[in-house]
């Protein structure tokens, strides 16, 4: 039954090293989005997928992010020589798309720690 | 710039009384707002929504007013329950302009106590 999953559920990594987050979004959902949250910040709109279209990859913050979805399904946010400011919780959500596409679920996140 | 503000980052009340959380936003092309609601080690989830054609929208003990002219929506929990205890995002879309995101903000922490 499923919710909105993300793994892994907490990442601790080094400066420099890439990472890799995943989320399996809601069986049918066709929108998929990426968010972060920075300690005592707002949810940052990071990277939005909706069908078939171009990604809409207006948030991501530096060319050292970037994000797939697979067959319209699986995503995974990729994070290359990562920085300490890259620490956050990284939460996927999905959507039905459309007019139902405030209805987002969201997964529980990934917590990433670069040292 | 952040386009939707919540000014206050912490509530505390007692139980049954009344919670009021208030969002303020900027972009006059926002026409729906949501608030959701998080708890820790959770993802937030969606509590309730409100279009820029209505002026308040009830579910429950939860009721969330929208004033256009002043920019500002307002989460009314009426009783609060020690279970409301959580972050409350306010989000706003500019949904008529076509856009599918959400504008988020920083968060409100509510604690309700028993």
């Amino acid at each position: 039954g499923a919710g909105v999953s993300q793994s892994p559920s907490n990442k601790v990594t080094e400066k420099g090293k890439d990472v890799e987050l995943r989320c399996d979004p809601i069986s049918g959902h066709t929108a998929l989005y990426w968010y972060r949250q920075s300690l005592g910040q707002g949810l940052e709109f990071l990277i939005y997928f909706q069908g078939n279209s171009a990604p809409d990859k207006s948030g991501l913050p530096s060319d050292r992010f970037s994000a797939e979805r697979t067959g319209g399904s699986v995503s995974t946010l990729t994070i290359q020589r990562t920085q300490q400011e890259d620490s956050a919780v990284y939460l996927c959500a999905s959507s039905p798309g459309g007019a139902l596409f405030n209805e987002q679920f969201f997964g529980p996140g990934t917590r990433l720690t670069v040292l | 710039d952040q386009q939707v503000k919540q000014n206050s980052p912490s509530l505390s009340v007692q139980e049954g009384r009344i919670s009021i959380l208030n969002c303020d936003y900027t972009n006059s092309m926002f026409d729906y707002f949501l608030w959701y609601k998080k708890y820790p080690a959770e993802g937030p989830t969606f509590l309730i929504s409100i279009s820029s054609i209505k002026d308040k929208n009830e579910d429950g003990r939860f009721t969330v007013f929208l004033n256009k002219s002043a920019k500002h929506l307002s989460l009314h929990i009426v009783p609060s329950q020690p279970g409301d205890s959580a972050v409350y995002f306010c989000a706003a879309s500019d949904a008529q302009g076509g856009s599918e995101k959400l504008v988020f903000g920083k968060g409100m922490k509510l604690t309700v106590n028993p």
